[in-house]
């Protein structure tokens, strides 16, 4: 059974603070993982589909690392705002390439 | 352009009941998929579509569930003799070719069986 976890579950900080997430996942059969931002009533937003063991990519003040060999994925995001307060997914692609296996989710509270 | 679209945006129904959720993807996406969130979840998959064809129907959770895209555009959830466990957001999300490629997400449909 393929498991994908987040940690934190839920995290508070207040603005400018820097703060980071994990997600682990299976490290065997590994295809793609991808992020996801999910704003409360609306659609869950794209942020990274990485692919290669090292790889790094950026979008603003957001960033994310991939290890595909140890099964983890940091997401990073520098000088949070209150816009950046929602829940982050990641969710790991199955071998077929037919589905996505989410974590639970980190819900980010950003604070002015 | 238009994203992924999902109806109603909110459903509340009796146990018991019949529901349709209706999901229209990103124009010229052949595949399209199902999830339900439920809560303190992760968004857990339904259902796959590659054209008009159920590609992967493997976490359908039992045969109350059942789901069509007869043309290869517009999808239909459909939910029969609905349970309170059933109680979620069912979500679409459509991708250019399936297999790995990204996917687009609709806002959901909240489910509610009382």
């Amino acid at each position: 059974i393929l498991n994908v976890e987040q940690s934190p579950q839920s995290l508070h900080v207040q603005e400018g603070d820097s703060t980071n997430f994990t997600c682990s996942f299976p490290s065997s059969n590994f295809y793609a993982l991808h992020w996801y931002r999910w704003e409360t009533a609306k659609s869950p937003e794209a942020l990274f589909v990485m692919t290669l063991n090292g790889d790094e990519k950026k979008k603003g003040r957001i960033s994310a690392t991939l290890n595909t060999k140890e099964g983890y994925s940091y997401l990073y995001i520098k000088g949070s705002q209150p816009e950046d307060s929602a829940t982050y997914l990641c969710a790991f692609l199955n071998q077929a390439g037919t589905a996505l296996i989410f974590g639970k989710g980190t819900t980010l509270s950003v604070s002015s | 352009g238009a994203g992924v679209s999902q109806t109603p945006s909110n459903k509340v129904t009796e146990k018991g009941k019949y529901v349709e959720l209706r999901c229209d993807p990103i124009s010229g996406h052949t595949a399209l998929y199902w999830y339900r969130q439920s809560l303190g979840q992760g968004p857990e998959f339904l259902i796959y579509f590659q054209g008009t064809g159920a590609a992967d129907d493997s976490g359908l959770p039992n045969d109350r569930f059942f789901a069509v895209r007869p043309e290869g555009s517009v999808s239909t959830l459909k939910i029969q003799r609905t349970e309170r466990g059933d109680s979620a957001v069912y979500l679409c999300a459509s991708s250019l070719r399936g297999q790995g490629s990204e996917q687009y997400f609709g806002p959901g449909t909240r489910l509610t069986v009382t």
